[in-house]
């Protein structure tokens, strides 16, 4: 099947700093989109969702931007701090599909 | 809430022997799947199950067997381990709606084959 990939795969940012995650997807028929938060040691967790018919979406401290024309996603994460520190991956669905495809994930790493 | 529960954390095992890693979820959810986790390869599809009795093969099946006789219990088997089949192990269930929800991930099994 087609890809998510991520184009950073490690970040490092200084505490207070805003944080940007990127996400490239291939399948132009994508049209949900799931950032996850994997801490060291722990199963990924949900932080964000967004659909196709949005390219925006905030969260606590959090924003997802779609940009569909170039098939980029980001998460932006504000005033960053170091319980922020883990793998952040995307994954998608299309089609009502259940099945997501992830992406290889990105590593935040939060300096205080 | 219990919420997606994994037995063994932590396995060692010798080539050729075999074993199950155990999944449950309290949450009534009809979709779950084995993923594994090696480094830099993100995510990976084992096996996946829609409902009690239905499964169905991931992205990487072989060397591994899964079962659905109840909504809540999803265990995946490894027929005879293989060093290839080291990993991080991930339960995750869901709603099973289409692109309407997040998968909730279990805790991890991490297996170690000699």
């Amino acid at each position: 099947g087609e890809s998510v990939g991520l184009h950073l795969p490690t970040l490092s940012v200084q505490e207070g700093d805003n944080s940007i995650i990127n996400c490239a997807y291939s399948n132009s028929a994508s049209d949900y989109f799931i950032w996850y938060k994997q801490e060291s040691g722990k199963g990924p967790q949900f932080i964000i969702d967004i659909r196709s018919n949005m390219d925006k979406r905030q969260g606590q401290r959090v924003t997802v931007l779609l940009n569909k024309t170039v098939k980029h996603l980001s998460l932006q994460i504000a005033a960053t701090q170091p319980g922020d520190s883990a793998v952040y991956f995307c994954a998608e669905t299309s089609g009502g599909s259940y099945i997501p495809t992830f992406g290889r994930g990105t590593s935040l790493i939060v300096h205080p | 809430n219990a919420g997606v529960t994994q037995t063994p954390k932590f396995q060692v095992l010798k080539t050729g022997q075999s074993m199950t890693l155990q999944c449950a979820q309290d949450m009534n959810h009809e979709y779950m799947s084995w993923y594994r986790q090696d480094p830099g390869m993100g995510l990976r599809l084992i096996h996946y199950s829609v409902g009690a009795g239905i499964t169905d093969q991931g992205e990487v099946p072989n060397g591994y067997n899964v079962s659905r006789s109840t909504t809540e219990d999803f265990p995946l088997r490894l027929l005879s381990a293989a060093p290839s089949q080291t990993s991080v192990y991930f339960c995750a269930s869901s709603t099973g709606q289409g692109g309407t929800g997040e998968l909730f991930f279990g805790e991890g099994s991490r297996l170690t084959v000699l």
